[in-house]
């Protein structure tokens, strides 16, 4: 069936950088458009950025700019997101999701718990 | 960035109740407007995509409408596995942005 599966649950220290991988299985991989969005505890959705895996072009959010990297392997279908300089405030759970039609995120993976703390 | 405004941020409802969910974007977004539904530890799910169309295998209790800055999302008939939070989001330019969420609770 159509998934992205992430990585594990990270701990990380301030200052300190975080590799999440999404591997994606069921479907052509280079064909959909992979969006990272995070959601910090008990708050709202927030959009980091997004990759195209065909291309490997990218585009994030103004805020992330400067310590946000996506990357992707197409050899095992999987995109990366790396953030450094981590703060307190970058603990979050982090989502990878495919953007279909209307550039709605049709498949979400199941999140990755980042923590940063001293 | 274009602003996304979910009214109301709390909602308590019985099974059974027809409820309506506003979303008012700051700017025009045309139809490019999606709705999500999030339960507890969970991420989120797509239930309107392109403001009024139904993602595949979502009852259709949810519907969705608007267009340009207002829209809605609309169950029918809540049911008991209806209860959690919604959020709208709009895709016409990035930075892609979401409402700050409806907690729908039970009554």
């Amino acid at each position: 069936q159509v998934q992205l599966v992430q990585s594990g649950a990270e701990v990380k220290k301030p200052g300190a950088s975080v590799k999440v991988s999404c591997k994606a299985s069921g479907y052509t991989f280079t064909n959909y458009y992979i969006h990272w969005v995070r959601q910090a505890p008990g708050q709202g959705l927030e959009w980091v950025g997004i990759i195209n895996p065909g291309g490997g072009s990218t585009s994030y959010a103004q805020k992330f700019q400067g310590r946000v990297t996506m990357t992707r392997d197409t050899s095992t279908s999987t995109v990366y997101m790396e953030l450094s300089s981590l703060r307190s405030e970058d603990t979050a759970v982090y989502y990878c999701a495919r953007s279909s039609v209307n550039d709605a995120f049709d498949i979400w993976g199941q999140g990755t718990m980042v923590t940063v703390s001293s | 960035d274009i602003q996304m405004t979910q009214s109301p941020s709390s909602l308590s409802a019985s099974v059974g109740d027809r409820v309506t969910i506003t979303c008012r974007a700051s700017q025009s977004i045309s139809s490019y407007l999606n709705w999500y539904q999030q339960k507890p530890g969970k991420a989120p799910k797509l239930l309107i995509y392109a403001a009024s169309s139904l993602q595949s295998g979502v009852p259709s209790r949810f519907s969705g409408s608007g267009s340009g800055t207002d829209f809605t999302l609309t169950i029918s008939s809540l049911q008991p596995e209806d209860f959690a939070t919604y959020y709208c989001q709009q895709s016409y330019t990035t930075p892609l942005t979401f409402g700050q969420g409806t907690r729908l609770e039970i009554k």
